[in-house]
């Protein structure tokens, strides 16, 4: 049982560049989340998933995309990263149920932007 | 718009010693909050809610509407205490989202 698995663990980009981060779950939860983590800023949301085929920004949606073709993965994109994009990227995933905020995040993603 | 403050991005105090990491909240209705925590090398985890008015690993947190504060509180820190600690206030949109503070570090030294 991997729970929810984050890839690639490690990236560095080249202003300019893209990529996509892949969430993988398979704890059958129909909400699934990507968030930044920035020192003193604590975890920022980008964008959310509430179920298969949907999506929706968070607090800091621009400059990512994001897909959830199939309810198991959820992925990030960057289209043209940039410096201020820097950070680690943390997945997550919760059940529908109303009010259960027990949150199971993957492991992270370090991303650096030179 | 709701908002959670963490006003301590350090704590350092010595094993044994009493250590009280501060959450701030604004938010209009009755909050649900609660407490994550990231030790080295582990992955964010749930640590405790205040609704469910438990003690995990020796950790309280009591909900004081009046101040709005969560603060997080152990009256003897062990070593295996330090990690990073967010606290964290749900939305009131459908989507059961999450928004964190800024986070704790929390050095526990020997």
């Amino acid at each position: 049982n991997a729970g929810v698995t984050q890839t690639p663990k490690f990236r560095v980009l080249k202003t300019g560049q893209s990529m996509t981060l892949l969430c993988a779950q398979d704890m059958n939860h129909e909400y699934m989340y990507w968030y930044r983590q920035d020192p003193g800023m604590g975890l920022r949301l980008i964008h959310y998933s509430v179920g298969e085929g949907t999506t929706a920004k968070g607090e800091v949606p621009d400059g990512y995309n994001v897909s959830r073709l199939k309810k198991q993965n959820f992925l990030l994109g960057l289209e043209s990263a940039a410096p201020s994009q820097t950070s680690v990227y943390f997945c997550a995933t919760a059940p529908r149920a109303r009010g259960d905020y027990g949150y199971t995040f993957g492991s992270g993603t370090r991303l650096t932007v030179v | 718009a709701q908002r959670v403050t963490q006003p301590e991005k350090l704590l350092s105090v010595f094993k044994g010693a009493p250590v009280e990491l501060k959450c701030n909240y604004s938010y209009s209705g009755s909050p649900e909050l609660f407490w994550y925590v990231q030790y080295s090398r582990q992955r964010l985890q749930l640590l405790l809610r205040h609704i469910s008015r438990e003690s995990i690993k020796g950790f309280t947190a009591d909900l004081n509407k009046g101040e709005t504060s969560f603060h997080l509180k152990k009256p003897f820190a062990q070593e295996e205490d330090s990690a990073m600690y967010y606290c964290a206030l749900p939305g009131k949109a459908a989507g059961n989202k999450l928004t964190f503070g800024g986070g704790t570090r929390v050095l526990v030294k020997p």
